[in-house]
């Protein structure tokens, strides 16, 4: 596609409840990032795919945490027993190699009540 | 550490001011240095790539620059369009690429 898309666009869950967040990258886009952006705060790394390698999954802040990339392409972020703490932006990213500037989507701006 | 330092937080101009911003690092090699624009409810937008100390790049009223231990992002007679917060990154050589992340700066430009 013309962008990198990612839905939904806002959730809104109960604590405790399980959520699945989609990235969409950039055809052709073989990196892949997951960032996560608290209010005020910069953005905290989660997670890299590149091309058909191991993804580098060390940002991910604790096991309920998990990602996969299907085909190089389409990315899901999963939070498994949501808590408060975990309300945050959730911002996805595709470049066309890991040198390069990348394109963000709009991002899934999680809440947990 | 590897650590990158965005200056000032906020900064407050009149239409046609124009100022920099501060973008501090230190890491162990710069591979690159990113800046990029981020509007409220939007994910950060791509500005520039600068490699090299003594590199500049344009891009309208944006000038970014790079020296050994820092970039500014010259903002020349900024318009209310401008305001946004600017983001800058770090890559460091022998690192996995990730990105070192700044906290922003946010520019609002008062018409």
């Amino acid at each position: 596609g013309a962008g990198v898309s990612q839905s939904p666009s806002n959730k809104v869950t109960e604590k405790g409840k399980d959520v699945e967040l989609r990235c969409d990258p950039i055809s052709g886009h073989t990196a892949l990032y997951w960032y996560r952006q608290s209010l005020g705060q910069g953005l905290e790394f989660l997670i890299y795919f590149q091309g058909n390698s191991a993804p580098d999954k060390s940002g991910l802040p604790s096991d309920r945490f998990s990602a996969e990339r299907t085909g190089g392409s389409v990315s899901t972020l999963t939070i498994q027993r949501t808590q408060q703490e975990d309300s945050a932006v959730y911002l996805c990213a595709s470049s066309p190699d890991r040198a390069s500037g990348y394109t963000f989507g709009s991002g899934t701006r999680l809440t947990v009540v | 550490e590897d650590q990158v330092t965005q200056s000032p937080e906020a900064l407050r101009l009149q239409e046609g001011e124009s100022s920099s911003l501060n973008c501090s690092y230190t890491v162990s090699g710069l591979r690159g240095l990113f800046w990029y624009r981020q509007d409220p409810g939007k994910g950060p937008e791509f500005l520039f790539t600068l490699y090299s100390a003594g590199e500049e790049k344009e891009k309208e009223r944006l000038k970014a620059t790079l020296t050994k231990k820092e970039s500014f992002l010259h903002i020349t007679a900024p318009k209310p369009e401008d305001s946004a917060t600017y983001l800058c990154a770090v890559q460091a050589r022998g690192s996995n690429y990730q990105l070192i992340w700044g906290a922003g700066t946010k520019l609002i430009i008062k018409p």
